[in-house]
C-alpha cells in the first residue's frame, strides 16, 4: 500500500522555539493532507485540512497563526508549531488522500511526538 | 454534526476469548463512511476496514468481523480468539461524503488488553 512518512518521528524543544514537522507521501501524489493532534490517552482531533497550492482550512479552535501549515507540493505538507509551549506537547499525525471521489484511500503517517520543555 | 461514541473505555480479556468493541455514530448525512483503526503502542494507526453507508453486509477478515446496522447506527467490531498481539487502542471513525472532504471524526477509542 501507499506510504506516508513523517519527520521527525520525535522532537524535544524548548518553550518559545518553533518546530517544523514534515509529512510526505512517498509513492503517490496527495492533493489533500490532514493534520491531527492526539493528546496522551485521548482520541485524534483534526486540526486542519491542507490542500496543495492553497491555504489550509483550520478546525474551530485551532490557532492558525500558531500552527502554520504549508502544502507546497503534491507530496509534501509541513506543520510548524510556532512559539511552542508545554501545552503543545502532543502526538501529531498527518494523513494523505489519494484517488478519486468515487474511490479513494486515506493513509496515515507514523506520527511525530513533540515534547516542549 | 457528526459524532462517534465508543462507550467502552477499556476492555481486558484472556487470550482466546472473543471480544466485541462497540461503536455508535451520529450523522445527518445519508452517505457516509465508517472506519476502524488499530493503534498499537508504537502510535502508528493501522487501517482495518472502511464501510460505506450503502453497504450493510457484515464482513469477516480472518479473526476480525464487523457488524454494521444502520437501524441502530452501530458498527461493532469483534475479534475472535483474541491474541496478545491484539492489545492496542481501537478507534472507530466516521467520514462525510467525499465532496465535503474526507475529514475523519474519531471516537474516544477503546483500550483492549489481552492477557496470556
Amino acid at each position: 500500500g501507499a506510504v506516508v512518512s513523517q519527520h521527525p518521528s520525535w522532537v524535544i524543544c524548548k518553550s518559545g522555539t518553533s518546530v517544523k514537522i514534515e509529512c510526505r507521501s512517498l509513492d503517490f501524489q496527495a492533493t489533500t493532507m490532514f493534520w491531527y493532534r492526539q493528546f496522551p490517552k485521548q482520541s485524534l482531533m483534526l486540526m486542519a485540512t491542507s490542500n496543495e497550492g492553497s491555504k489550509a482550512t483550520y478546525e474551530q479552535g485551532v490557532e492558525k497563526d500558531k500552527f502554520l501549515i504549508n502544502h507546497a507540493s503534491l507530496t509534501l505538507s509541513t506543520l510548524t508549531v510556532t512559539s511552542a509551549h508545554p501545552e503543545d506537547s502532543s502526538f501529531y499525525i498527518c494523513s494523505a488522500i489519494t484517488g478519486t471521489s468515487v474511490s479513494y484511500e486515506q493513509y496515515f503517517g507514523p506520527g511525530t511526538r513533540l515534547t516542549v520543555t | 454534526a457528526q459524532k462517534v461514541t465508543q462507550a467502552q473505555t477499556e476492555i481486558s480479556v484472556v487470550e482466546k476469548e472473543d471480544v466485541t468493541l462497540d461503536c455508535v455514530y451520529e450523522t445527518r448525512d445519508t452517505t457516509y463512511y465508517l472506519f476502524w483503526y488499530k493503534q498499537p503502542p508504537s502510535g502508528e494507526l493501522v487501517f482495518l476496514i472502511r464501510r460505506n453507508s450503502f453497504d450493510e453486509q457484515n464482513e469477516i477478515s480472518g479473526r476480525y468481523s464487523w457488524n454494521f446496522q444502520k437501524s441502530t447506527s452501530s458498527f461493532n467490531f469483534t475479534i475472535t480468539a483474541s491474541q496478545v498481539v491484539d492489545s492496542a487502542v481501537y478507534f472507530c471513525a466516521l467520514s462525510p461524503p467525499m465532496e465535503y472532504g474526507n475529514k475523519l471524526v474519531f471516537g474516544a477509542g477503546t483500550i483492549l488488553r489481552v492477557k496470556s
